[in-house]
């Protein structure tokens, strides 16, 4: 079974430019979270959807930070303009989620946004 | 709001020794808990799931225990090898529905584990 796929791996860009990150989930996977993990921390939630409905953006910074899953299946999350505290692992992970039941939530490998 | 804290921040041991890792957590009324690994680099591996209704699990020479009524859960290496070393993190979902099911992760335990 394939996992989450992210790209791109790494990415540098100077401040107030713009950046978009695409990600993939495990094929039937309904439930796809992005996060952002600052060095030293935990990774945050920045929003989760359900299919294509959003379900949790609150603590996305929508003055800048965009996110859309089309079709249910790939999102893409964007940064526009970038500031230096962006620089972060964003990862994106999805999950099976039938009926009331929760199950795991699968990680891809992150995109690494450094600003400078 | 739930807050997760993992003590801890980091831990050297000599290979072969058994160890433990903390989490806590400050709202007891939680769905499930997971452990994960990440590697320098890397994206999160899942370890260990743990559902509300279950006490522990165990994969190999991993064990994790849960006691909500105290907020804690721990991450318990058996004969530890320079392969396990790496960032621990522990996180808890408190719902689907009415929290969305995000994970709110604790700040991490680095594992070094010397040959």
């Amino acid at each position: 079974e394939a996992g989450v796929a992210q790209s791109p791996r790494y990415k540098i860009i100077e401040k107030r430019q713009s950046v978009a990150f695409w990600c993939n989930p495990i094929s039937g996977h309904a439930t796809l979270y992005w996060y952002q993990q600052i060095l030293g921390q935990g990774p945050k939630l920045l929003i989760q959807f359900q299919n294509n409905g959003v379900v949790d953006d609150s603590q996305l910074p929508k003055d800048r930070f965009s996110a859309e899953r089309l079709k249910g299946v790939d999102s893409t999350l964007k940064i526009q303009p970038a500031k230096l505290e962006d620089s972060a692992v964003y990862l994106c992970a999805s999950s099976l989620v039938w009926r009331r039941t929760s199950y795991e939530q699968y990680f891809g490998p992150g995109t690494r946004l450094t600003v400078t | 709001k739930q807050e997760v804290t993992q003590i801890p921040a980091a831990l050297s041991v000599p290979e072969g020794e058994n160890l433990v890792l903390n989490c806590s957590f400050t709202d007891s009324a939680i769905y499930n808990l997971q452990w994960f690994r990440q590697d320098p680099g890397k994206g999160l591996t899942s370890l260990l799931l743990i559902q509300s209704s279950q006490r522990e699990q165990t994969s190999g020479r991993l064990n994790a225990s849960l006691d909500k009524s105290s907020g804690r859960s721990t991450l318990y290496i058996a004969a530890s090898q320079p392969g396990d070393s790496a960032t621990y993190l522990c996180a808890v979902q408190k719902g689907i529905y009415n929290q969305g099911g995000k994970l709110i992760f604790g700040q991490g335990t680095e594992l070094s584990v010397k040959p």
